[in-house]
């Protein structure tokens, strides 16, 4: 099974500053079809989790330009650049490439 | 809308039975390949089960293989995921997902004796 670390586990944070969270794989996520299934979510206290960034760096629609993707391989970063007050809640990296899905531990995030 | 609700959970003893429904609206479950996942009292987030949009193709976590049983009925529009021989280690919230983009709220399963 893929192992996925994030780092940190969680993060105090001051409104309107830039945040970012890191995961990493145990192996390389490239799919034998040349994409990287590599995705965020996002859960609120109380809520779902919600697909923020799928293959590192795509945006859902409706999610706002502050969140960024990046990465390549093993090693992946999501970014806020100006974090808000509804972006409090716990940040799952999760990678799709291969079964088992597998998660990182989460990161909270906190003001 | 465009939603899924799951229905089903419950308090249950370990070793037993229950299924899960989630029923879609706003769109045609056919078109979709879905998950299950579930998420234990405070604890991370863990895949159980795929199902593509025919059918054709079903994979589960070791945790959950040879008990959970995950299946589709594209013209109820609805997916199912029977569990059994369930342990106190199943107790969770439990969501279906159109691929990873769209989450149900949840049903509660509690196994305890």
């Amino acid at each position: 099974d893929i192992m996925m670390t994030q780092t940190p586990p969680s993060s105090p944070v001051t409104l309107g500053q830039p945040a970012s969270i890191s995961c990493r794989s145990s192996q390389s996520l490239v799919h034998s079809d040349g994409n990287t299934y590599l995705n965020w979510l996002h859960q609120r206290p109380g809520q779902p989790p919600r697909l923020l960034i799928y293959r590192i760096s795509n945006r859902v629609s409706g999610v706002p330009d502050r969140f960024s993707g990046s990465g390549a391989g093993t090693d992946f970063t999501l970014r806020i650049t100006r974090v808000e007050a509804e972006d409090v809640g716990v940040y799952y990296c999760m990678q799709s490439t291969q079964f088992p899905r597998t998660f990182g531990q989460g990161t909270r995030v906190e003001i | 809308e465009v939603q899924l609700v799951e229905s089903g959970g419950g308090l249950l003893q370990p070793g037993g039975s229950l299924r899960l429904s989630c029923a879609a609206s706003g769109f045609s479950l056919s078109s979709y390949y879905m998950n299950w996942f579930r998420q234990a009292p405070g604890k991370g987030l863990e895949w159980i089960s795929y199902i593509s949009s025919s059918s054709s193709v079903i994979k589960y976590a070791d945790s959950v293989k040879g008990r959970f049983t995950t299946s589709r009925d594209n013209a109820k529009n609805s997916l199912y995921l029977q569990m059994n021989s369930l342990r106190a280690e199943d107790t969770a919230r439990y969501y279906c997902v159109r691929g990873l983009d769209l989450w149900g709220q949840g049903t509660r399963v509690t196994v305890s004796s």
